[in-house]
């Protein structure tokens, strides 16, 4: 069955530190990969998406990922984290062909002065 | 150019009743989306719309739970009668094409709660 996995449900980090989101997913192939973000009240952003091509793709607001198949991962980063930031993250694929997003649990990161 | 949006924002209903969540797409896109996040739990796909077809309903917990957009523009989505286990954040999404890969507009979400 197709499944996601966001290992990690809190992250704190401090203000200007790097960040390291996880995400593994299970599919029978590659599926599109998407990264979205919810901010407190609003819907969710997307951040970025993955379809082919070069693995490392960069999203909005400096953030950027890395795909590796030998691992069925999609890590998110971000080299230095502002406060505004502080969000719920969710790696979202697709694997049906019809849109059909799976998401993951969801990371909550906080982040600190 | 207006997002996604869905009214009401808030819902608080009994055990028993009904209740009809509404989702405006974003002008011409053709795909309409209903997830759902019951408290605690990831965010889960209900349905899919092209236009007025139901592409994919395979989400739909059970036959308590109608989902229409006539007309091909908004969708609403009712849930008849309400279980306590319906309570969570409803949201919709809609993207433009037919493309997999196309992006999803989410909406602000509906958070329904049943007593």
């Amino acid at each position: 069955a197709q499944s996601v996995t966001q290992p990690d449900i809190h992250i704190t980090v401090s203000e200007g530190a790097s960040l390291e989101l996880r995400c593994n997913y299970s599919y029978g192939a590659t599926p599109y990969l998407f990264w979205y973000v919810q901010s407190p009240g609003q819907g969710l952003q997307l951040l970025l998406k993955y379809f082919s091509g070069d693995t490392l793709v960069q999203g909005i607001k400096g953030f950027e990922a890395e795909f590796k198949r030998s691992q069925s991962s999609f890590n998110l980063r971000k080299p230095s984290v502002h406060w505004s930031d502080a969000a719920e993250y969710f790696c979202a694929p697709e694997g049906s062909n019809t849109g059909k997003l799976i998401f993951g649990q969801g990371t909550t990161l906080q982040v600190k002065p | 150019e207006a997002g996604v949006t869905q009214f009401p924002s808030h819902s608080v209903i009994e055990k028993g009743q009904t209740v009809t969540l509404r989702c405006d797409p974003i002008s011409g896109h053709d795909n309409l989306y209903w997830y759902r996040r019951v408290m605690g739990k990831e965010i889960k796909f209900l349905l899919h719309f092209v236009k007025e077809s139901k592409q994919d309903e395979s989400g739909m917990p059970n036959n308590r739970f109608l989902a229409e957009r006539t007309g091909g523009t908004y969708s609403t989505l009712k849930v008849q009668p309400a279980e306590l286990e319906d309570s969570g954040v409803y949201f919709c999404a809609s993207s433009q094409g037919l493309l997999p890969s196309n992006e999803q507009f989410f909406g602000p979400g509906t958070r329904l709660t049943v007593l």
